[in-house]
């Protein structure tokens, strides 16, 4: 358990839904960021938010909406995916904007676009 | 930009032999270096980080990495392997003269120990 939890586990959704995942972090951190992993490619930043400010994206497309509420909680909004869309979502929080300091990362949600 | 290159995919080794992952950084600029480990179905872990002082850095389960800044490496060793220690390792850098660098990963390695 590191402190950033991410739900849901697993997810399932066809091309034409609409679901959104879940981060939240109650360390106390200002910086959360929302990473895809896919089999064989490296670790892709997508968003990072800092004091509730998204301040990076990684020209992701726009089928995918981040939202941070607040410090501790931050979603990513999913709707007309693709099937190459299908990963590991991960999200991970950090002290300051810099990841000079450890970054606490969630199990991750895994997406299967079908 | 920074740039990681982790240089091997896939690392067999046996139960109780030495291993070295290796990995290599590009930057312009002094980094900060790490390595993470994400064991099956889990997010990744902090194993151990390089912010300055010694070269020689000591992490979790054994693992330690040698920071060289000559041969911009950051190779990680661990003289003893478990079954446990079955997982995939990311190295990754971020930019030190930046307070709001996000890190920057490599591909990863796979490290199978074979009982």
């Amino acid at each position: 358990e590191t402190g950033v939890t991410q739900t849901p586990r697993h997810l399932v959704m066809g091309m034409t839904n609409k679901k959104s995942l879940k981060c939240e972090q109650h360390l106390g951190h200002n910086a959360m960021y929302w990473y895809k992993q896919s089999a064989k490619k490296p670790l892709e930043l997508m968003f990072v938010y800092n004091f509730k400010e998204q301040t990076e994206n990684n020209s992701v497309p726009s089928r995918f909406s981040p939202e941070c509420p607040n410090s501790s909680h931050l979603f990513l909004h999913l709707h007309t995916l693709q099937p190459e869309d299908s990963a590991l979502y991960l999200c991970a929080s950090s002290r300051s904007g810099g990841m000079n300091t450890e970054a606490f990362f969630g199990q991750g949600t895994r997406l299967t676009v079908v | 930009a920074q740039s990681v290159t982790q240089l091997d995919s896939q690392v067999p080794v046996f139960e109780e032999a030495p291993v070295e992952l290796r990995c290599n950084y590009s930057s312009s600029v002094s980094v900060y270096l790490f390595w993470y480990v994400q064991y099956p179905n889990q997010g990744l872990q902090l194993l151990l980080k390089y912010l300055s002082g010694s070269t020689l850095v000591k992490g979790i389960n054994g693992f330690e990495a040698e920071f060289n800044k000559s041969q911009t490496s950051f190779h990680l060793r661990k003289p003893s392997v478990h079954i446990s220690d079955t997982a995939e390792y990311f190295c990754a850098v971020s930019d030190e003269d930046s307070g709001n660098t996000p890190l920057v990963f490599g591909k990863g390695t796979r490290l199978s120990v074979i009982a």
